[in-house]
């Protein structure tokens, strides 16, 4: 069964904007992964946040952690053309990694 | 760096045939996974090995899906036989250390189609 759950499904805004995608997920985890998976490159990490982070930035992303809630959030500012692509977190719990199914994110011109 | 290089990049084949996937991780990779992903869906992990031996197959279905890493490189996924089911984007990844939690390296899959 999948443990992360990302919202929304789908997701369009302008260039330039910025991009917020959630992350809700339901057992105990150790740490929760952003991955990012377009056509040209595949599927490649972007973060990775422990369960004792509460927030962490790596360029443009942001993504914060609220393990109370169960959940997480991946924010992309000033987004450009290239970030078009689906976006996945990725649970860590009990050794085990599930992915959820993913936003899909469309940059508009 | 080399990535993750897998083979054939796409496959069609009819129900019941067989079909083999070959992956070769990074190397200095310890760990490889298996994923099967699914049209819309995220990756499910099938398989994953330290160096040759099996760490977790719990969701890989053993009556008709094998795998194996000889010599804890490269590594084969086997369908025998395949069902409509199993159209899906097969992915391998390799990661430096055992643990889940460190970065994995994805290839870029093979496309398998069943008819």
């Amino acid at each position: 069964s999948q443990q992360g759950e990302e919202d929304p499904q789908a997701l369009s805004i302008q260039e330039g904007e910025n991009a917020t995608m959630n992350c809700s997920y339901k057992t105990s985890i150790n740490n929760l992964q952003w991955y990012r998976q377009n056509s040209g490159r595949g599927l490649v990490h972007l973060i990775l946040i422990r369960s004792n982070e509460r927030e962490k930035h790596s360029g443009r992303l942001r993504v914060t952690l609220d393990t109370s809630k169960k959940s997480s959030s991946l924010l992309i500012t000033a987004s450009r053309a290239a970030d078009t692509a689906s976006y996945f977190c990725a649970t860590e719990g009990d050794d085990k990694i599930i992915f959820g199914k993913g936003t899909r994110l469309h940059i508009l011109p | 760096e080399a990535g993750v290089a897998q083979s054939p990049r796409y496959k069609i084949i009819e129900k019941r045939q067989s079909v083999a996937f070959w992956c070769n991780p990074i190397s200095g990779h310890a760990t490889l996974y298996w994923y099967q992903q699914i049209l819309g869906q995220g990756p499910k992990l099938l398989i994953q090995f330290q160096n040759n031996g099996v760490v977790d197959d719990s969701q890989l279905p053993k009556d008709r899906f094998s795998a194996e890493r000889l010599k804890g490189v490269d590594s084969t996924l086997k369908i025998q036989p395949a069902k409509l089911e199993d159209s899906a984007v097969y992915l391998c990844a390799s990661s430096f250390w055992d643990t889940p939690f460190d970065e994995q390296f994805f290839g870029p899959g093979t496309r398998l189609t069943v008819l």
